[in-house]
């Protein structure tokens, strides 16, 4: 069973950055896409970018391409997501996501999500 | 970028009834298209995927249809634990890409 586990919410001031976690166990890590997907108070969900461990190359949404970073630690199962210049707008519960295929397609195992306040 | 809507913003359905959520891409997505189910407080659960296959555990009640541009998510007979949130993405072009959401509540 896959499970994916993130670390914990953060206050941050804005122009700041902040680095999400999000290890995996259970299968193999390296194979499958894994995507952050953001969701700001009572809105909709938002694709950020996602990655495939073992190529190592993310795609990003333009919105964010020039502040976010999405990497993977193969030797420890875990990804990441960080996200720089911090405003108001990017108070979020943000989530991991992986799907069942090679690719960065849909999403059936999710985080528990982390949630980023961004407040002077 | 592929922008997905979906319709209606919210469907007011009694408990034993038949709903049905739509949902439309910009450009045709061949039949990359999920469906999820989200509600309040938790993360989002994949229902469908490839437009029609239901996901792993998933009651048969949940279908969905279609291929292009347009799709529907058809649940037989709401539950009470089916009044939630469902929102439909795109995996055919980047970025990918997540509809608006439908709130399906409680008549």
């Amino acid at each position: 069973q896959v499970q994916l586990v993130q670390s914990g919410a953060e206050v941050k001031k804005p122009e700041s950055s902040v680095k999400v976690s999000c290890k995996a166990s259970g299968g193999t890590f390296k194979y499958y896409g894994i995507s952050w997907v953001r969701q700001a108070p009572g809105q909709g969900l938002e694709w950020m970018g996602g990655i495939i461990p073992v190529y190592g190359t993310a795609n990003y949404a333009q919105k964010f391409q020039d502040r976010v970073t999405i990497s993977a630690d193969e030797s420890t199962s875990t990804a990441y997501m960080e996200l720089r210049g911090l405003r108001s707008e990017d108070t979020a519960v943000y989530y991991c996501a992986r799907g069942t295929r090679p690719t960065v397609a849909d999403f059936e195992y999710w985080g528990q999500g982390t949630l980023v306040t961004v407040s002077s | 970028e592929i922008v997905m809507t979906q319709f209606p913003a919210t469907l007011s359905v009694s408990p034993g009834e038949r709903a049905t959520l739509s949902c439309r891409a910009s450009h045709s997505i061949s039949s990359d298209l999920a469906w999820y189910q989200q509600k309040p407080g938790q993360a989002p659960r994949l229902l469908i995927s490839g437009a029609s296959t239901r996901a792993t555990g998933i009651p048969a009640r949940f279908s969905g249809s279609g291929s292009g541009t347009e799709f529907t998510l058809t649940i037989s007979s709401l539950q009470s634990e089916d009044f939630a949130v469902y929102y439909c993405q795109q995996f055919n072009n980047w970025p990918r890409t997540f509809g608006q959401g439908t709130k399906v509540e409680i008549k």
